[in-house]
């Protein structure tokens, strides 16, 4: 089946310096999205990008729907340490007027350096 | 403004014992979706369904069974638990179908059940 690779699989991080990870994938897609999960909750969604080359900001946080639609990044800048969870990438197909499922990378874990 | 809402929390089971882990959510979304979460692994689905009365296989079906009799209502059920089901379990609910640019097939996730097998 369809698979992610996610990188880094961890990194630590101290407060302020700036975070980059990202996504590939065998096939394309249509929609890329990325994900926080907090320790003990659910992930809940950061960005979604629908099209290919879209640069989408949600404050201190910047990602991109790569051109060839089989990649995509996440960059958080001047980290703080509210920062640390785990973060996941997701990709998704729609056909038609429904959605395939989605496909998520095996997550990025950000850690506060000791 | 509850969203998704997993029942129990926590549980410990036996080895061969059956449960079932409930999920609800209030936003009347058409698909709803059990996930496991193992360390390492990410997010592998399980079920899915796309609408109520239907239930359909993910990545990693075996060992479980799902129902969905009502639209709101998604449960997961081990029949024999196995210590290899010992994970992390995510309910999760989307629209299902792309109503605009603002509208995506994002998911909203519960909480989470942590279930352990012994």
């Amino acid at each position: 089946g369809q698979q992610l690779n996610q990188s880094p699989q961890s990194m630590f991080i101290q407060e302020g310096e700036d975070v980059s990870m990202n996504c590939t994938s065998s096939s394309i897609f249509n929609t890329w999205l990325w994900y926080k999960q907090d320790p003990g909750e659910g992930p809940v969604l950061l960005i979604a990008l629908y099209k290919a080359g879209e640069l989408t900001s949600n404050g201190r946080l910047t990602a991109q729907f790569g051109i060839t639609r089989k990649d995509s990044f996440l960059n958080i800048s001047a980290s703080i340490p509210s920062d640390v969870g785990i973060y996941f990438c997701a990709g998704q197909l729609f056909y038609g007027g429904s959605q395939g499922n989605l496909i998520f990378g095996k997550g990025t874990k950000l850690s506060v350096k000791p | 403004n509850a969203g998704v809402t997993q029942t129990p929390k926590f549980r410990v089971l036996k080895t061969g014992q059956s449960m079932t882990l409930l999920c609800a959510q209030d936003m009347n979304h058409e698909y709803m979706y059990w996930y496991r979460q193992d360390p390492g692994m990410g997010l592998r689905l399980i079920h899915y369904s796309v609408g109520e009365g239907t239930t359909a296989k993910g990545e990693v079906p075996d060992g479980y069974n799902v129902s969905r009799l009502k639209k709101q209502n998604f449960l997961l059920g081990l029949e024999s638990a196995a210590p290899s089901q010992t994970s992390v379990y995510f309910c999760a609910s989307s629209y299902g179908v792309r109503m605009s640019l603002l509208n995506t097939g994002e998911l909203f996730f519960g909480e989470g059940s942590r279930l352990t097998v012994l």
